[in-house]
């Protein structure tokens, strides 16, 4: 059973339009991320949250916004959306901040499709 | 920036023959770190290797920080080790990794 759970799996939206991209992981970690992988690029760390808190932004763009309501959850909200935005967004985490000690688990990702 | 360069950028191997994946990276990292990311596009972490060599099951992953290098070699390669490989760097025991664009591998029957 997968312990990090990104929904959905699959999204089409149109330019200008906002979604939020759910993501919760089931294994007791204080710490979360975001990354994305575009046809074009590697793939890049986003954001780094721990218990709760906000630790690191590497997107230079204030329409992504990630959201934590519960420790295990952090949703990523992207408002006027556009065609560039088009990639996957993994979710993952780790036991706590940073991967020095600890092993990153990623889930299945959410593959964005902007038009 | 810190950049992560990996070669080669596909491989094709015949099941059994061995694969040395590559991994250059910008500036002095703390730790490298070798995913596998599956064909359907899921991602597990595979070795975390700050430097020297490191063994698990039929990968070994070596480090040389100095030269701002480092390897993954698979032995015996079966036919479900296809996918992508990706290299990361964490610098400054910060949370972010930057990855290479990674080494895609064919195994073939």
């Amino acid at each position: 059973d997968p312990k990090i759970i990104q929904k959905p799996k699959y999204l089409v939206a149109v330019t200008g339009s906002e979604k939020i991209l759910i993501c919760e992981q089931y294994l007791g970690h204080n710490a979360m991320y975001w990354y994305r992988q575009s046809a074009k690029k590697p793939l890049e760390f986003m954001f780094s949250y721990s218990y709760q808190k906000l630790m690191d932004n590497q997107t230079a763009s204030s329409r992504f916004q990630p959201q934590s309501s519960k420790k295990n959850h952090l949703d990523l909200q992207i408002t006027a959306l556009k065609p560039d935005d088009s990639a996957t967004y993994f979710c993952a985490s780790s036991q706590g901040l940073g991967t020095s000690q600890n092993t990153l688990y990623f889930g299945a990702g959410t593959r964005l499709s902007v038009l | 920036g810190q950049q992560v360069q990996q070669s080669p950028a596909s491989l094709v191997l015949q099941e059994g023959e061995n694969a040395e994946l590559q991994c250059n990276f910008s500036s002095t990292a703390t730790r490298l770190q070798w995913f596998y990311q599956r064909p359907g596009g899921s991602l597990v972490s595979l070795l975390s290797n700050p430097s020297g060599t490191k063994h698990t099951g039929r990968l070994t992953s070596t480090t040389v920080t100095k030269e701002r290098r480092g390897s993954l070699h698979i032995s015996s390669s079966q036919i479900t080790d296809s996918g992508t490989y990706l290299c990361a760097m964490e610098y400054n025991a910060g949370a972010k990794l930057t990855f290479g664009g990674g080494t895609r591998l064919t195994v073939r029957p």
